[in-house]
């Protein structure tokens, strides 16, 4: 398996423009997660789905950011329009996840990143 | 999700063990212990988990104190590749991992 792979791996734009990340995930994994990471506050969660549903998105910044997970081997974080406050490394990572509450550990493992720039 | 507690750096020379220690003292019965590592620019790696008894793979030992209220992240022979920050992290698996700001490691020669 390749492992979880994310494009864009780098992204310059300007302030205004639309920006698509995409992430595709290990197969057989039924759980996708989307980080931010920055400088200032470190790895975030911003949205993570289990069997391509949303299950929590209460960390995504707001109403500019938007994830769709169409299908079990692809995801999308938007950002419309973004904004240089918006510039960091976003990271995609996948599991698989037991729909048992009482069962076994979540491994994730994570993709290499795409890092924004908005100028 | 419980809290941990990690020193913010370490220092370790080359080929010695690394031990780094993890605060969770609120941990509840059914949370994990995990370890990941982020080597600089990379995406986060997965090292090690344990609920109740200690463990050992090819990459580290994971020692768990019987109250389960902290645990301790040993690489037996450290090199410089395993320069990365160390993140300690509890939950349960059907939870979002969340991570805190972690341990960074420095691998001297």
């Amino acid at each position: 398996d390749a492992g979880v792979i994310q494009s864009p791996r780098h992204e310059v734009t300007e302030m205004g423009q639309e920006v698509t990340l995409r992430c595709k995930p290990i197969s057989g994994h039924n759980s996708l997660f989307w980080y931010r990471q920055t400088m200032m506050r470190g790895l975030e969660l911003l949205i993570y789905f289990n069997n391509n549903v949303p299950i929590d998105d209460s960390g995504m910044p707001e109403d500019r950011f938007s994830a769709k997970m169409p299908n079990a081997s692809f995801s999308t974080l938007k950002i419309q329009p973004s904004e240089p406050r918006d510039s960091a490394v976003y990271f995609c990572a996948s599991s698989f996840l037991s729909g048992r509450k009482s069962s076994g550990a979540n491994v994730l493992t994570f993709g290499a990143g795409s890092r924004l720039t908005v100028l | 999700d419980a809290k941990t507690t990690q020193p913010p750096s370490m220092d370790c020379a080359e080929g010695r063990a690394a031990n780094l220690p993890c605060n969770h003292s609120t941990i509840s019965g059914n949370e994990y212990v995990y370890w990941y590592r982020q080597i600089h620019s990379q995406g986060p790696q997965y090292i090690i988990h344990g609920l109740k008894n200690n463990e050992t793979n090819e990459m580290a030992s994971l020692i768990i104190t019987e109250d389960r209220k902290s645990s301790t992240l040993i690489l037996p022979h450290a090199t410089l590749r395993d320069t990365a920050v160390y993140y300690c992290i509890v939950n349960t698996g059907f939870q979002k991992l969340v991570f805190g700001t972690g341990t960074r490691l420095l691998v001297s020669p």
